[in-house]
C-alpha cells in the first residue's frame, strides 16, 4: 500500500515570497491533515480536512496560510507571503476516519522541509 | 500552562536499560491517548495507543492515570535501534490530536 506522498521535499524560499506544499493522502484516507513542526517542537495541527471540507483550522494563521482539497483527495497547503518564523517542516498526514467520532491512526508523509531566509 | 508537556530529555541509557517516561496533560476531559515514534529527520509513526487498563507490546508498556493526568512509556531491555523522539499525543472531546514536545532517547552501545 502506497503511503502519504508530499512534495517537494525541500524548500528555501527569501521572506515575503510564496510557496505551495502538495499532499496525496492513503487511497481512501477520508481525513487529510496538515501539521506545522518546529525544529525541537512536536507537530501543530493547521488544519484537518474530511473529505473536502474542513474540519479544524482553529490554529492556521489565515492571513498567511490557506489550504484547500477540492476533490476530497489531495490538498495543498499555501504561504503567501512568508516570513522567517515559518521556517519548519510541514507534515501532512491521512486517516481512515468515518466520520463516526473514532479516531483512527494517522499516517504520516515524509514531510516537506521549508527554510526561509 | 501547555496541554501536553513531556521531559525534553535526552535520555542516555546504555544497551539493556529499562527508561521510563511521563507525559501529562491539561485537560481531564480526555478522550484517547497515543505514543508515537519520530527519528531523526523522519515523520512520526505510531507506536501504540495508549488503553485505560494500561497495555502492552513486547517491550513497551503503556500506562495511564486519569486521576493525576499523565501517560507513561515504559521500555525494557532497550536496543540501539529505539534510539528516537517519543512523542506523547492527546485527544480531547470535540477537539484534534495535541502532540507534546516529544522526549528524545540515545541508548548507547
Amino acid at each position: 500500500e502506497a503511503g502519504v506522498a508530499q512534495s517537494p521535499r525541500y524548500k528555501i524560499i527569501e521572506k515575503r515570497q510564496s510557496v505551495a506544499f502538495w499532499c496525496n493522502p492513503i487511497s481512501g484516507h477520508a481525513t487529510l491533515y496538515w501539521y506545522q513542526q518546529i525544529l525541537g517542537q512536536g507537530p501543530k495541527l493547521l488544519i484537518q480536512f474530511q473529505n473536502n471540507g474542513v474540519v479544524d483550522d482553529s490554529q492556521l494563521p489565515k492571513d498567511r496560510f490557506s489550504a484547500e482539497r477540492l476533490k476530497g483527495v489531495d490538498s495543498t497547503l499555501k504561504i503567501q507571503p512568508a516570513k522567517l518564523e515559518d521556517s519548519a517542516v510541514y507534515l501532512c498526514a491521512s486517516s481512515l476516519d468515518p466520520g463516526t467520532g473514532v479516531q483512527y491512526e494517522q499516517y504520516f508523509g515524509p514531510g516537506t522541509r521549508l527554510t526561509v531566509t | 500552562r501547555k496541554e501536553v508537556e513531556q521531559d525534553p530529555g535526552p535520555f542516555n541509557v546504555p544497551e539493556g536499560a529499562t527508561v521510563a517516561f511521563n507525559c501529562t496533560y491539561s485537560n481531564s476531559a480526555s478522550q484517547s491517548f497515543f505514543w508515537y515514534r519520530q527519528d531523526c529527520r523522519k515523520e512520526p509513526k505510531l507506536l501504540m495507543s495508549v488503553y485505560s487498563s494500561g497495555n502492552e507490546d513486547g517491550r513497551f508498556t503503556a500506562q495511564l492515570n486519569r486521576a493525576s493526568q499523565y501517560i507513561s512509556l515504559l521500555i525494557r531491555d532497550s536496543k540501539l535501534s529505539d534510539s528516537a523522539t517519543y512523542l506523547c499525543v492527546v485527544k480531547w472531546w470535540g477537539q484534534n490530536f495535541v502532540f507534546g514536545p516529544g522526549t528524545r532517547l540515545s541508548v548507547l552501545p
